[in-house]
């Protein structure tokens, strides 16, 4: 079974230059998260989306970020201007909820974002 | 909030050593997940542990529950070097669809 794909693995840009992230997660999984990772402050959750729906964007640091689903099976978390503090390996998660509640999370292999 | 803390922060031990990670919470938790993550990869799902006192062994993890479902623990018998890596413990927050990370204990282990 594909697990939850994430593109690009990489990304080395300029400061004030756009960035999109991508994420497919696993069909059938109704529920997305955006997190983002550093050695300072761990896994943070940026955005969550349930159908389609974003639910909780608490975590969004500043206007700079956007994410959207679009549909069901593509998300993209975008950063304009990036800046170096930005820097970090982005998680895209999914997991599947119903009225019962929500299954555990299931995560892409991330991409290393570095803003130079 | 609910938050969830992980103890040792780092731990390194040699090959064939024992060694036991802990979870803990001052809120009670309907389920945690003990995921691992290795460098250059996403947590990848070990177990979900349901049921207050609950035992569940993979091969030589045996993951815990707290008979109050605050807490969890996750032990390793005879650790080898596969076993480095970053583990973190997980809970679905009550009614909102997302899960509180706690902030990991990051393992090495020294062959």
């Amino acid at each position: 079974d594909a697990g939850v794909i994430q593109s690009p693995r990489h990304e080395v840009t300029e400061m004030g230059q756009e960035v999109t992230l991508r994420c497919k997660p696993i069909s059938g999984h109704n529920s997305l998260f955006w997190y983002r990772q550093t050695m300072m402050r761990g896994l943070e959750l940026l955005i969550y989306f349930n159908n389609n729906v974003p639910i909780d964007d608490s975590g969004m640091p500043e206007d700079r970020f956007s994410a959207k689903m679009p549909n069901a099976s593509f998300s993209t978390l975008k950063i304009q201007p990036s800046e170096p503090r930005d820097s970090a390996v982005y998680f895209c998660a999914s997991s599947h909820r119903d009225r019962r509640g929500s299954q555990p999370q299931h995560f892409g292999d991330g991409t290393r974002l570095s803003i130079l | 909030t609910q938050l969830l803390e992980q103890s040792p922060q780092f731990l390194s031990i040699q090959e064939g050593e024992n060694l036991t990670v802990y979870c803990n919470s001052s809120s009670v938790f309907s389920s945690l997940q003990w995921y691992r993550q290795e460098p250059g990869e996403g947590p990848v799902l070990l177990v979900t542990v349901v049921t207050g006192g609950e035992v569940k062994k993979l091969k030589r993890l045996t993951f815990q529950f707290g008979d109050a479902r605050k807490d969890s623990s996750l032990h390793i018998t005879a650790a080898q070097p596969g076993d480095t890596g970053l583990y973190l413990c997980a809970g679905p927050n009550t009614n909102a669809g997302k899960s509180t990370f706690g902030d990991g204990t990051t393992l090495t282990v020294k062959p």
